[in-house]
């Protein structure tokens, strides 16, 4: 069973620039998470996509969006970056979609630095 | 969704049962209490939840207070491999999101 990956693994960008980071759901789960987690805090919740469709979103303005793909696979797009944005990414996937208390299995991340 | 707190950190001896308590006073019926970790540089990962009555796994047990205000998390066999940061997070089905806030810092030490 191959678990959630995300590229890339790090990633550096300049304030103003767009940015998209790609997850991979394990395998079987149809629902992908995507969270922000800044230095020394808790991840926070930037969105859901399940069967394709944005399932439920965080307090994150309209720059963040998302794309969920056929295979489940799903992209998270950040335009006019700001230097708030650098951050851990994380993507979680689970079965079931919205509504269920599925667990969630988390990726490794990627670490965007914004300067 | 009720709010958690828990004690930002926590020391525990190697081989001794850790024991990591969560508090949720706002709980309501429909609620989970779920419980990840989170080890440096890596993704949280998910260790166990409840509703009601005590769950156990290969990984730790949950007991949860009759009343369901609060919770506890205990590795009954504390390995410095356990060194993390460990979430406890109330959930309702239909919000898709898992609510971490700053968790318990566990340190395991020799």
């Amino acid at each position: 069973e191959t678990g959630v990956t995300q590229s890339p693994t790090h990633l550096i960008k300049t304030r103003g620039q767009q940015v998209t980071l790609r997850c991979s759901s394990q395998s079987g789960h149809n629902t992908v998470s995507w969270y922000q987690q800044a230095l020394g805090q808790g991840p926070q919740f930037i969105f859901q996509y399940y069967r394709e469709e944005e399932n439920g979103r965080g307090n994150f303005p309209p720059r963040f969006s998302g794309l969920q793909f056929p295979n489940y696979s799903s992209e998270l797009n950040v335009n006019a970056l700001e230097l708030d944005d650098s951050a851990l990414y994380l993507c979680a996937s689970s079965s079931g979609g919205g509504g269920s208390y599925y667990e969630q299995y988390f990726g490794p991340g990627t670490r965007l630095t914004v300067t | 969704d009720a709010k958690t707190t828990q004690p930002p950190s926590m020391d525990c001896a190697e081989g001794r049962a850790a024991n990591l308590p969560c508090n949720h006073s706002t709980i309501s019926g429909n609620e989970y209490v779920y419980w990840y970790r989170q080890i440096h540089s890596q993704g949280p990962q998910y260790i166990i939840h409840g509703l009601k009555n005590n769950e156990t796994n290969e990984m730790a047990s949950l007991i949860i207070t009759e009343d369901r205000k609060s919770s506890t998390l205990i590795l009954p066999h504390a390995t410095l491999r356990d060194t993390a940061v460990y979430y406890c997070i109330v959930r309702v089905a239909v919000i898709n999101d898992m609510r971490f806030g700053a968790g318990t810092r566990l340190t395991v030490k020799p």
